[in-house]
C-alpha cells in the first residue's frame, strides 16, 4: 500500500489556467507538507499543516492555496499558472512535526506552457 | 554557502567503493537528516542524527555529526549500482521546517 500518494503524477497545462494537485497519506500522521523542487533539484518548503491547521506558510504567491479537508489529505490549488510554476511538487507527511522522518509522495511534475 | 549544503555535488565511483558526502550548516540544529532521491521519485529518509549524537550507523550507511564545525558526513560503504541517486541533507533548526541542501548526485558504475 502506498504511504503517501499524489495525483496526478504529470500535469501539463497552459499559462493562466487553474489546477489542483491532491495528496493523501495513510500513515496516520498529523503533519503534512508541500514542497517545490526546481530544475536544479533544490527543494523548498511551501506549506505545512498540522491536524488540518496551517502552521507554515512560506513566501509563496497567493495564487497557491492549500486545503486540508482532514488530516489525511492536503491538496494544493494553483490559480493563474505561470511559466515559473513549472517544477516538481512533493507532498510529505510526518508523525510529530520535524523531529521524526518525513515520508514523501512520488511527486507531481507540473509543466506550464 | 547555503544552509545544509552538500559537498561535492557530483560523485562517480566504481561498484564496491565507498562514497562520502559532506554537509555544512550555519546555526545550531536539533537534528540532521539524510534522504535519498532516485531519479523521478520522491525522497526517502535514510537516517536521522540528533545534535547530541556524534555518529550513527544503519546498514552500509554511516553518518557523523560535528556540531563544533557545523558539518555532517554520509558514508556509503561497498557501494552498489542501486545506490545511484541524489542524496540530500536536511537540517531541523527547530522552527517547524527542514532546510534541505542542494543534493549530491552519486553514480555507481557497475
Amino acid at each position: 500500500d502506498t504511504a503517501v500518494s499524489q495525483t496526478p503524477k504529470y500535469l501539463v497545462t497552459q499559462m493562466g489556467n487553474d489546477k489542483s494537485i491532491k495528496c493523501e497519506q495513510n500513515l496516520g500522521h498529523d503533519t503534512m507538507y508541500w514542497y517545490k523542487q526546481d530544475s536544479k533539484k533544490f527543494l523548498k518548503i511551501m506549506f505545512s499543516y498540522n491536524n488540518k491547521e496551517l502552521i507554515i506558510n512560506e513566501t509563496v504567491p497567493n495564487r497557491f492555496s492549500p486545503k486540508s479537508p482532514d488530516k489525511a489529505h492536503l491538496n494544493l490549488h494553483i490559480n493563474s499558472l505561470e511559466l515559473g510554476d513549472s517544477a516538481v511538487y512533493f507532498c510529505a507527511s510526518s508523525q510529530a512535526g520535524l523531529v521524526t522522518e518525513q515520508f514523501f509522495g512520488p511527486g507531481t511534475r507540473l509543466t506550464v506552457l | 554557502s547555503q544552509q545544509g549544503e552538500e559537498d561535492p555535488q557530483a560523485l562517480s565511483i566504481q561498484e564496491g567503493e565507498n562514497a562520502t558526502m559532506n554537509c555544512s550548516y550555519k546555526t545550531s540544529i536539533n537534528n540532521l537528516q539524510w534522504y535519498r532521491q532516485n531519479s523521478g521519485r520522491g525522497l526517502v529518509h535514510l537516517i536521522l542524527i540528533r545534535s547530541n549524537e556524534r555518529e550513527k550507523h544503519s546498514g552500509r550507511l554511516r553518518v557523523t555529526l560535528d556540531t563544533s564545525k557545523k558539518s555532517s558526513s554520509l558514508l556509503i560503504t561497498a557501494s552498489r549500482a542501486a545506490d545511484t541517486a541524489s542524496y540530500f541533507c536536511a537540517t531541523d533548526y527547530g522552527n517547524n521546517r527542514l532546510a534541505f541542501g542542494k543534493g549530491n548526485q552519486v553514480v555507481v558504475i557497475p
